[in-house]
């Protein structure tokens, strides 16, 4: 069955600073998906990737989604504590049912 | 507030006991999902429906668990016979079809003792 990774585990951060997380999938995907879920919260939408190779940014995030359809990327630039959280990946299938990634857990350091 | 929401928030049971969980998801949105979560995990999917038809059921799911949206709207997942290995975040999510974001509710955490 379809798999997503996500790396790394964990990203500790200095306020300023930018740095990217990495998904990976076992198998093609009809899109994508990114999620913020804050310390005691619930995931929340961030964006949907569905062309191969497509780049789409908010802000100081800039996601991307390989030629391939098997991987996908996140940066964020000038990190600041708002972005402190656990950002996920999903994989849709072609049912329309989200695989999701464990998660890259975000400390920022002022 | 016309988000997803969940009830209860909390639940502590003993081992053995069943519980039942609700989802009342956005009134427009005709797909319900079910997650499982638990720390330093991503959301693990259970089952889905499209209005009342229960689409898929994870393979991982034993029978213990069953859920059901009698009339396309609110929807219960019921887990019988606890166990401890149970104790998670259930988390319920609605969208409109296919390729769609997905609105996720506050989820209920169950601990099992």
């Amino acid at each position: 069955g379809q798999q997503v990774m996500q790396i790394p585990q964990y990203q500790h951060v200095q306020e300023g600073e930018d740095f990217t997380t990495y998904c990976n999938s076992s198998t093609t995907l009809s899109n994508i998906q990114w999620y913020k879920q804050r310390p005691g919260g619930h995931p929340v939408f961030l964006i949907q990737l569905v062309k191969s190779g497509e780049v789409k940014k908010q802000k100081r995030l800039t996601f991307q989604f390989g030629e391939a359809k098997k991987n996908s990327s996140l940066h964020i630039t000038a990190t600041q504590t708002t972005d402190v959280g656990t950002y996920f990946c999903a994989g849709e299938d072609s049912w329309g049912k989200l695989q999701f990634g464990a998660g890259t857990q975000v400390v920022v350091t002022p | 507030d016309t988000g997803v929401s969940q009830d209860p928030r909390h639940k502590i049971t003993k081992r053995g006991q069943n519980v039942t969980f609700r989802c009342d998801p956005i009134s427009e949105h005709n797909r319900l999902y079910w997650y499982r979560q638990t720390l330093g995990q991503g959301p693990e999917f259970l089952t889905y429906f499209q209005n009342e038809a229960q689409l898929e059921k994870s393979r991982l799911l034993s029978d213990r668990f069953s859920a059901e949206r009698p009339k396309g709207s609110f929807s219960t997942l019921e887990i019988q016979r606890t166990e401890q290995g149970d104790s998670a975040m259930y988390l319920c999510a609605s969208s409109f079809p296919l390729g769609n974001e997905q609105f996720f509710g506050p989820g209920t955490r169950l601990t099992v003792l």
